[in-house]
Formats: C-alpha cells, structure tokens, sequence
C-alpha cells in the first residue's frame, strides 16, 4: 500500500542536541511538507519541497532545516536553535501538479524534551 | 496571505444527531480548495471532504455534507446520523495554485465529541 512512513513515533531530546525526524513516501509525489502542531493550535507549516533538490521555508522554519536528496525522503532536523521543540509534527506529501488533491499525511512524531 | 477561521473551538452532539461545523476564510484569489481534516485521538489526519471553489454544487461524501458560500467565504460542514466514532478534532484548510508549494493553511479546529 502507499503511503508516508514518519519515525520515530516517539522522540525526546536533551539541551543542546539536534535530532531528525524521518519522513519517506512511496505515492510518487513530487511535494512535501512538514507542519507543526501545538495543543489547541491548527498546523503551522515549517518547510516544503516541491522537487527534489530545493526546499522553501514556511511560516515557522526557526530552528529547523531539511533536505530534499531524494524524491522519497524530506527528513526534518529539530537544531538546538529550536527553544520550544515541543510538539507533533507531521509530515505530509502531494501531487503537485493536481490542483485538488488533498495533501496526504504520516501518523506524525512526538517531540519532547528531557 | 489567507487566512481561516473557526469559531467553534468545541462542539457536542447527541449520537444520531446532526451537528455543523463553522469555518470562515480569507483569500483574495477566485480558484482555490478547500478541505476539511478529521484527526481522531490517534492524531492521524484523515480528509473527510474536499470542495473545489469553481463548482457551485456542495460537496457530499455519505453522512458528510458541506455548505459553501463563496460570496460569504464560508465553508460549514455538516455530520448527519452522527457516530461515537465521529469524536474527533476537525480542521479547515485551504489551498490553491497560486499559494506557494500549494501549502495548507489551517484554521484552529474544532473539537468534536458525540456523546451516547
């Protein structure tokens, strides 16, 4: 079946440390995103890469940076410049060239901090 | 830049009932989609119905129905024969060709819970 594989499920970080959620996709499709979701907040979107090679920052990319190596893979790195790390973040994929298909989205990582 | 609003923060409903969910956005652009997300306990985010903003019919899928008025910039969704498994958070969003990478921009959701 495709889809989008985000890990680990589950994820805590200590002071000063960058960690990296994975997000891989088997739909073919060109765009990814990731967003950010607080308690009580809508998703906030971080990055997003509409073709391998090239990404763009979103409204909160402070603190984050990816990469875009392979059409499957938007891997999200949390840097230590990250202050408030703490949330559920999802990955998301997407046909770009269809207008209105919808984005489709990985079971998301918990991000906590020790 | 768009913007979506819901109003609602939290919703209940009787199971079997029917119940609306408010959403209002912002956009000056004349081609564009619209979504609603359903995200259960289990913080998967699962598209309950799309509207494309160029087709004046409404949007149904089963129990799920939308009311959009374009002129008003609203897009309300409406769960007939409401389920225990309805229980959930549901967001808005909003897309288009001309937005940058074609990003969601989400509103703040509502909190959904169908009581027995």
């Amino acid at each position: 079946d495709g889809g989008i594989t985000q890990s680990p499920k589950y994820l805590f970080r200590k002071e000063g440390q960058n960690v990296t959620l994975s997000c891989e996709q088997n739909l073919n499709h060109d765009a990814m995103y990731w967003y950010r979701q607080d308690p009580g907040q809508g998703l906030r979107l971080i990055y997003y890469s509409q073709i391998v090679n090239d990404f763009q920052k979103g409204d909160i990319a402070e603190g984050y940076s990816v990469s875009r190596e392979k059409k499957e893979s938007f891997p999200l790195t949390v840097t230590s410049a990250q202050k408030n790390p703490t949330a559920f973040y999802l990955c998301a994929s997407r046909d770009r060239l269809s207008g209105n298909q919808p984005h489709h989205f990985g079971d998301g990582s918990r991000l906590s901090i020790l | 830049a768009q913007t979506v609003t819901q109003s609602q923060p939290e919703m209940s409903v009787q199971e079997a009932e029917t119940v609306t969910l408010s959403c209002t956005y912002d956009t000056s652009e004349n081609n564009y989609y619209l979504f609603w997300y359903k995200q259960p306990p289990s913080r998967q985010m699962i598209l309950v119905i799309r509207q494309e903003a160029y087709k004046q019919q409404n949007a149904t899928e089963n129990r799920f129905s939308v009311n959009f008025q374009k002129a008003a910039k609203s897009f309300s969704l409406k769960i007939s024969d409401s389920q225990l498994g309805d229980t959930a958070m549901y967001f808005c969003a909003f897309t288009s060709r001309e937005t940058s990478g074609s990003r969601l921009t989400f509103g703040e959701g509502t909190q959904l819970t169908v009581n027995p």
